[in-house]
């Protein structure tokens, strides 16, 4: 069955140090979309991307990057975390604007 | 800009009541709406969605919406509530530009026994 598997599931990472959470999805979708979920803010988008080679910044991408260099991985780079990225954060790729997203099962980041 | 709001932080309900979690949205053109859970250490699981047609959207688990559009809202609504609907609720509009999803802060629905 497709899938969209994240890795790792849990991550205690000291401050200043890069980390990389990654995303693999099984559908041949071609949009990707990065979230953390934080208490009181429900979901925020991070980044996004359209299709190979494609990245498009969301609400709340400073200290993040991404790169997708196929279709199945969207991996989320943090260039130098900060206590202010603790957080659960979910990959989700979809089809088309009219399709639901497949959600993955999350990355718990703790920046210590 | 599109945006969702969520004006309950949490519902209580009893078993076997009707539920209701409520959702209001802005959306510039036509909107693609959404209904996700989440239950404890899991990724969000979809519900429903509204896209065109009728009003009254069924979804999984014995959910339906209803899309009112003259008051901009897409409630999530269950005749007969069960203890295992005890989760997290967040309903999303799709952009219709970018495709982005843009959440609410969630709904948190307690079905008390």
């Amino acid at each position: 069955d497709a899938e969209i598997t994240q890795s790792p599931r849990h991550k205690i990472t000291e401050t200043g140090r890069q980390v990389t959470l990654a995303c693999h999805q099984t559908w041949n979708h071609n949009n990707m979309f990065w979230y953390r979920q934080d208490l009181g803010h429900g979901l925020r988008l991070i980044h996004y991307s359209y299709g190979v080679q494609d990245t498009n910044k969301g609400e709340v991408s400073d200290g993040y990057s991404v790169s997708r260099s196929n279709t199945e991985d969207l991996p989320l780079t943090l260039e130098s975390a900060a206590s202010s990225q603790t957080s659960v954060y979910f990959c989700a790729s979809s089809e088309s604007i009219r399709q639901s997203a497949f959600f993955g099962q999350g990355t718990r980041l703790t920046v210590v | 800009a599109q945006s969702v709001a969520q004006p309950e932080d949490q519902v209580n309900v009893a078993e076997g009541n009707p539920l209701t979690v409520k959702c209001t949205y802005s959306v510039s053109g036509n909107p693609y709406l959404f209904w996700y859970v989440q239950y404890p250490n899991r990724g969000l699981q979809f519900l429903l969605k509204y896209i065109t047609g009728d009003n009254l959207v069924k979804g999984s688990y014995g959910f339906e919406a209803e899309f009112n559009k003259s008051q901009t809202s897409f409630h999530l609504k269950k005749p007969s509530a069960l203890v295992s609907d005890s989760a997290l609720y967040f309903c999303a509009v799709r952009d219709g530009g970018t495709y982005k999803y843009i959440f609410g802060t969630g709904t948190r629905l307690k079905v008390l026994a």
